[in-house]
């Protein structure tokens, strides 16, 4: 089978830096994204990596290592708009069928 | 302005009846998916498909139906065999199934009620 796993809740105080946790087992390996989804909304995409290391976009970065099964999302300069839940996403097979995780939800507080 | 459109926005269905999603794209995207979320869940994969008159089941099909018939359209018909149909649903497209990257762009989602 495949899981993902994550914290469920993270807080973080306004202008703060906190990094969301995720670990896998699947069959297959071929990236890890990250989605960002407010209250009520759609997920809306972050990042993805697909080898070992950190890409930076802006005040998000995500790391990704692949021996490990591991990876998390950085986020800095935390602002209140920041409040939301992330998902994690691994895709497992030679296709863009992804498998999500339960999500992280980031409370921001002034 | 490309996108991914369903509608409604909020649904609300009698137990037993017959109802369909609607997912509409503009993105000519090959790909597109269908997922339910739970409160507090992440997202679990109901059907894909790759190209037209083609899908796939995924984790949670059981008690849903799909067609694609043309490529800019996917709608989703959830019947009365699914146990528990209340749930928030969303509609995402991909360029193609193959190939880097894993951006899926989702719909605004229909909020289903079953009363």
């Amino acid at each position: 089978g495949q899981s993902l796993e994550q914290p469920s809740e993270v807080t973080a105080v306004e202008g703060a830096i906190v990094q969301i946790n995720c670990t896998y087992q699947t069959s297959g390996f071929y990236g890890l994204s990250w989605y960002q989804q407010h209250d009520g909304g759609a997920p809306t995409f972050l990042s993805y990596n697909a080898l070992d290391g950190l890409e930076e976009t802006g005040r998000f970065s995500s790391f990704l290592s692949r021996s490990d099964s591991y990876g998390y999302l950085l986020l800095q300069e935390l602002q209140m708009k920041d409040s939301a839940s992330y998902f994690c996403a691994v895709r497992s097979e030679g296709f863009q069928k992804l498998v999500f995780g339960t999500g992280t939800r980031l409370l921001v507080s002034p | 302005d490309g996108g991914i459109t369903q509608s409604p926005k909020y649904l609300f269905r009698k137990e037993g009846q017959n109802v369909t999603l609607s997912c509409e794209q503009n993105l000519n995207h090959d790909a597109m998916y269908w997922y339910r979320q739970d409160p507090g869940q992440g997202l679990r994969l109901i059907y894909y498909s790759q190209i037209v008159n083609d899908f796939q089941k995924g984790d949670i099909a059981e008690g849903y139906s799909v067609s694609r018939e043309k490529k800019e359209s996917f709608p989703l018909t959830v019947t009365s065999a699914q146990k528990n149909p209340t749930a928030f649903y969303l509609c995402a497209s991909t360029p193609s199934l193959a190939g880097g990257g894993d951006t899926q762009y989702f719909g605004p989602g229909t909020r289903l009620t079953v009363l």
